[in-house]
């Protein structure tokens, strides 16, 4: 069973626009979540790393929140350029250590028109 | 320069031919791990490596092993390719110490093709 949902499983937007992508989780216990970039034929880039109960982080025109009552987490990109156009992936990690496993959703492909 | 290469990009081989894939990393990263992703499905960890000649199996080992001889290199072997092998291979490696989650670093992938 998907232990990571993410929604919707694609997505599209204007350039300037902002968008929001979801993510539900069960993986217990959910010791941190991070979401990665991962551009067409490319591997994954870290974009941000939520640890705490009710986290936040921000970077540049990403913004990411974790809620682990919810076991829930969203992305949120504003003024989205044509560059964001990829696949978003919300991955957690059971541990903080490498002893943990890391456990990967699907993606959300967002693509980005003119 | 932070970085992940992984050797070689784009592979094509028959059923039952042998297959290795390489990875290097430059961070002297203690961790290591191989992954697969396949269309609609979140990537899936084959083998992970703690250190050289640590290795533990991941969560779909059948039919791969790895080989872990020097730190900054970790290579997946397939002896006698499957069809249902083909898929793309990401490499990653990362640097975790005490409870901190670390950084994670991924290669671009190895899109292996099994005909």
């Amino acid at each position: 069973k998907t232990q990571v949902e993410q929604s919707p499983q694609s997505l599209v937007v204007r350039q300037g626009e902002n968008c929001v992508l979801q993510c539900n989780y069960s993986v217990t216990p959910d010791n941190h979540l991070r979401w990665f970039k991962q551009d067409t034929g490319k591997g994954l880039v870290s974009l941000t790393v939520l640890v705490d109960q009710k986290d936040k982080t921000s970077n540049g025109r990403y913004s990411a929140t974790l809620d682990k009552d919810a076991k829930h987490s969203t992305l949120h990109i504003t003024a989205t350029l044509l560059d964001d156009t990829a696949t978003y992936i919300c991955v957690v990690g059971d541990r903080g250590s490498a002893l943990g496993r890391l456990h990967f959703g699907a993606g959300t492909q967002l693509i980005v028109i003119p | 320069d932070m970085k992940v290469t992984q050797m070689p990009r784009y592979l094509i081989k028959r059923m039952g031919e042998n297959v290795l894939l390489e990875c290097g990393q430059d961070m002297s990263h203690e961790t290591m791990y191989w992954y697969r992703q396949d269309p609609g499905l979140g990537l899936q960890l084959i083998y992970i490596s703690y250190d050289v000649d640590s290795n533990s199996e991941g969560d779909i080992p059948k039919g791969y092993r790895v080989s872990r001889k020097k730190r900054e290199h970790f290579s997946l072997i397939l002896d006698s390719a499957k069809t249902n092998q083909t898929s793309v291979y990401f490499c990653a490696s990362s640097l975790i110490t005490g409870g901190n989650t670390g950084q994670l670093y991924f290669g671009e992938g190895s899109k292996l093709t099994v005909l």
